[in-house]
């Protein structure tokens, strides 16, 4: 089956800190991966994603590289930033799989001063 | 313009009520979802359908009922709610059901007293 496994939480860095966030993911066909972003009493927002294999996604200095050997899309920072605290979801979309995203269990990041 | 929304925002009412939330998007996307998020932030997946057809119903509680007027509108009616219900509730758009990402609507907070 289809599944994303997230590496848990609670991550708690001083700012500056490198971030990893450990995904990964179990498909049958040729996913496409996704980082969403949940800021406190917010929706979701999508942060980066990949569609094939060696893609790297990035935005806001966060970068996933889509590593099919390893079934792995591991998000990275180099230097987290307070304003980076938030829940952070790995996800995964598998082409006819009738409408299915899958999420995994979100981990939440909390970078202080 | 926000491009996925839901209301209300809150609501706060007791057991046994019957209460609906309404979601609009208007990004032109064929494919819309509802999510439930509990206080552990886990998403499940609830409904999904796709140009007014049902194509996702997980095990929900038939409490739970969707209604789909058009494909830019996703309703949601819960009746005789529950302890239980209490949860954030996301509604979501796509563009089809195998392409691109899911964006996401604030969301709205339920409390059943």
């Amino acid at each position: 089956g289809n599944s994303v496994t997230q590496m848990e939480g609670p991550v708690t860095l001083s700012e500056e800190a490198f971030l990893t966030i450990n995904c990964t993911y179990t498909a049958t066909g040729y996913p496409s991966l996704f980082w969403y972003v949940q800021y406190p009493g917010e929706g979701l927002q999508l942060l980066l994603k990949a569609t094939k294999a060696d893609d790297k996604g990035s935005n806001k200095g966060f970068e996933a590289t889509y590593r099919k050997e390893t079934t792995s899309f591991h998000l990275e920072k180099g230097s987290v930033q307070v304003s980076d605290s938030a829940v952070y979801f790995c996800a995964l979309s598998v082409p006819n799989t009738g409408n299915q995203f899958y999420f995994g269990t979100g981990t939440s990041l909390t970078v202080i001063p | 313009d926000t491009a996925v929304s839901q209301t209300p925002k809150y609501l706060v009412t007791q057991m046994g009520n019957d209460k609906s939330i309404k979601c609009e998007q208007n990004l032109g996307h064929d494919t819309m979802y509802w999510y439930k998020q509990d206080s552990k932030k886990f998403l499940k997946i609830m409904f999904s359908y796709n140009n007014k057809e049902l194509i996702i119903n997980e095990t929900v509680p038939n409490r739970f009922s969707p209604k789909s007027p058009d494909k830019a509108h996703l309703n949601l009616h819960i009746n005789s709610l529950e302890l239980g219900d209490s949860a954030v509730y996301f509604c979501a758009s796509r563009q089809t059901a195998n392409t691109g990402e899911l964006f996401f609507g604030e969301g709205s907070r339920l409390t059943v007293l």
